[in-house]
């Protein structure tokens, strides 16, 4: 069963407006940690936001934020003031701690592309 | 910062050969990873290990096996490849006992196998 789903394989955002990227995820442990990571063209995973499921507020890093609703099981990103440097490939995770050597698993990604 | 390096960013092998992508680490980091990563599907882990010598195996181990002989380095081998495996390939390491704590990937290998 998927564990994280990506609902939007690619979406278009102009330049200096907001954009949200969806996350949903299945697990029946009270406690794990959701991840987003940015991958540019060039390849390189680049982490930019987690979030607990105990954490009192939802996460923000600069323009990055998480929009958590646990209820829902879901952890969108919102990115504010797109940039065309925002044009990527954006991976949500999900950590759960009974999973060995802390590890994650991926969903399917959403491409970003910011039009100037 | 940590780095993890990933030994090529590209690399062209023909079917049936022994393949051999290494990873290094310098941050003491306890677990490492070799994830691949296909279009549509995202990141998908191969094997993971948590110590030296240790080794599991993730969601797609077929045709693949690790090595890590020494805490920095982790090793996947492609023991006779085959064209199913072009791939972008990952690497990650991250510490143990902090459950906030982000894997840090590599730039990745681009494997072509013909």
């Amino acid at each position: 069963a998927q564990k994280i789903t990506q609902t939007q394989p690619g979406m278009f955002v102009q330049e200096k407006e907001a954009v949200t990227l969806d996350c949903t995820y299945d697990t029946s442990d009270p406690s794990y940690g959701l991840f987003w990571y940015k991958q540019p063209s060039s390849g390189e995973m680049i982490f930019l936001i987690y979030q607990g499921s105990y954490d009192q507020q939802n996460a923000t890093e600069g323009r990055y934020s998480l929009n958590f609703q646990k209820a829902r099981k879901s952890a969108n990103l919102v990115i504010s003031a797109s940039q065309l440097g925002d044009s990527a490939m954006y991976f949500c995770a999900m950590r759960e701690p009974k999973a060995a050597g802390n590890k994650l698993t991926f969903g399917g990604g959403t491409r970003v592309l910011v039009k100037p | 910062d940590v780095k993890v390096t990933q030994s090529s960013r590209y690399l062209v092998k023909r079917t049936g050969e022994k393949v051999f992508l290494e990873c290094v680490q310098d941050m003491d980091h306890e677990n490492m990873f070799w994830y691949r990563q296909d279009p549509g599907l995202g990141l998908r882990l191969i094997y993971f290990s948590y110590d030296v010598k240790m080794k599991e195996k993730g969601d797609i181990p077929e045709g693949y096996s690790v090595s890590r002989e020494k805490k920095e380095r982790f090793s996947l081998i492609l023991e006779s490849a085959s064209t199913n495996q072009t791939s972008m390939y990952l690497c990650a390491s991250s510490v143990t006992g902090h459950s906030n704590q982000p894997q840090h990937f590599g730039d990745g290998t681009r494997l072509s196998i013909l």
